[in-house]
């Protein structure tokens, strides 16, 4: 399979813990993206890498959450201290540079009890 | 800021009935414009985009048409079917940009 894939797929964690997913893009894109998805809702951008590059992070990114992308390829999303309004579908996509077709994994859900 | 507005579903509708799910947009530039669906239980797939004013997107019978000056990018099938069941989301890419906006999404069911 050669889309984006996401680990794990469903996650479940009491308040207070720390939580890190994975995001494998598709092999040749360079662009990679964080959205987070809450029930009813559209999904809202997070960050973006450029290869290894953090190039941007929207407001919705508190402190608490980190994201990496150490060698331009994988990228992991980490939640430091998680409270139940972290509960939501965390998703990731990728593209190609100069290409704004983005191309979604099948996301990781978050459940925070 | 940019952003997306799309009717309010759910959408109920009969096997082979006409679908329209209106979507309108506020963007600075000139943005690519996007459907993606989501099937149960699934990911978002990309369905149709449009890349410049007047372009037609279209796919599995779905199309949508950029219109620059009523900013929609209203999406239509002329006969759904049962497995067209999902939540489709209009979306918008800004010139340069990195990031893709969404709308709320729109839940369709159709009935056999």
């Amino acid at each position: 399979d050669t889309g984006v894939s996401q680990n794990p797929r469903h996650k479940i964690t009491k308040r207070g813990q720390n939580v890190t997913f994975r995001c494998d893009p598709i092999s040749e894109h360079n662009r990679l993206y964080w959205y987070r998805q809450t029930l009813g809702q559209g999904p809202e951008f997070l960050t973006y890498f450029q290869n290894e590059a953090q190039l941007e992070k929207s407001r919705l990114l508190s402190d608490r959450f980190s994201a990496e992308r150490p060698k331009g390829s994988f990228s992991t999303l980490e939640i430091q201290r998680t409270e139940q309004g972290d509960s939501a579908m965390y998703l990731c996509a990728s593209s190609l540079p100069g290409y704004n077709e983005q191309f979604f994994g099948p996301g990781t859900r978050l459940t925070v009890l | 800021g940019d952003s997306v507005t799309q009717m309010e579903g759910p959408v109920t509708l009969s096997e082979e009935a006409f679908l329209t799910i209106n979507c309108t947009y506020t963007a600075t530039g000139y943005p690519s414009l996007f459907w993606y669906v989501q099937y149960p239980g699934e990911g978002l797939q990309l369905l149709l985009k449009a890349t410049k004013a007047d372009d037609k997107g279209s796919n599995k019978g779905f199309e949508a048409t950029y219109r620059k000056e009523t900013t929609s990018f209203h999406l239509e099938k002329g006969s759904v079917q049962v497995s067209d069941s999902a939540v489709y989301f209009c979306a918008l890419s800004s010139t340069g940009g990195f990031k893709t906006i969404f709308g709320a999404g729109t839940r369709l069911f159709v009935k056999a």
